[in-house]
């Protein structure tokens, strides 16, 4: 397992700014990734984080509206962009600790933004 | 891609009784089966898994069964406890990444 420290645990932003989260683990790992909650639903995988790559988009998601960095083995942040009342949501950063592709994930706490 | 189906979406149980979550999955090269518990306002918590090697898996109060041929796996919880109200989600592996179900409230009442 890891333990998983996101930040800020809670945000309330304003329509059209920006605001980033961080994401440190206590151990390095390869493979990291950001999950959105909506509220009431499942979770939907945004994006797969590896140090020293671009990270990689699922379909429905843009590096412009989510830009993350990756710029070390334990550490990741997320970045939602020009924020809409849309965008409220709970982010999940996870990481993979078993193994590339064991698919065993472990999450953070998660953030939970609301744009007003 | 991999589809998760997950049933019930609510389920209120009695204390002291069981809890049964089912899931069907849809790409038959899964092999990783995780369950999660959610409670307010936390991020959700690996409780058990299980590898397409396997049948059956336990832990303690809660166990998984796989059925690969039908692609469906459960999540059986046993003697309830209030505690064990959360929501639920299952998921499976496919191309190296999970795909969740949609997930269950699970209600115990004293």
């Amino acid at each position: 397992s890891a333990v998983i420290s996101q930040k800020p645990s809670r945000d309330i932003c304003q329509r059209g700014t920006s605001l980033t989260i961080q994401c440190q683990v206590d151990s390095q790992v390869t493979m990291m990734f950001w999950y959105r909650q909506q509220p009431g639903q499942s979770l939907t995988l945004i994006a797969t984080a590896n140090q020293g790559s671009e990270a990689t988009y699922e379909s429905g998601f843009v590096i412009d509206k989510f830009p993350i960095s990756r710029p070390n083995l334990t550490f990741s942040t997320l970045t939602v962009s020009n924020m809409s009342p849309e965008d409220s949501s709970i982010y999940l950063c996870s990481v993979e600790t078993s193994g590339i592709g064991s698919g065993e994930l472990f999450f953070g706490e998660g953030s939970r933004l609301t744009v007003l | 891609g991999e589809n998760v189906e997950q049933h019930p979406s609510t389920l209120s149980v009695q204390e002291g009784d069981s809890a049964v979550i089912k899931c069907t999955y849809s790409d038959s090269a899964s092999n990783y089966f995780p369950w999660y518990k959610q409670e307010l306002g936390k991020g959700p918590q690996l409780i058990i898994d299980i590898r397409s090697n396997v049948g059956e898996k336990k832990d303690q109060r809660i166990a998984v069964t796989l059925n690969k041929t039908a692609k469906h796996f459960s999540l059986h919880i046993t003697e309830t406890q209030p505690e064990d109200s959360a929501v639920y989600f299952c998921a499976a592996n496919s191309w190296g990444k999970l795909q969740f179900g949609a997930g269950t409230q699970v209600v115990v009442t004293p």
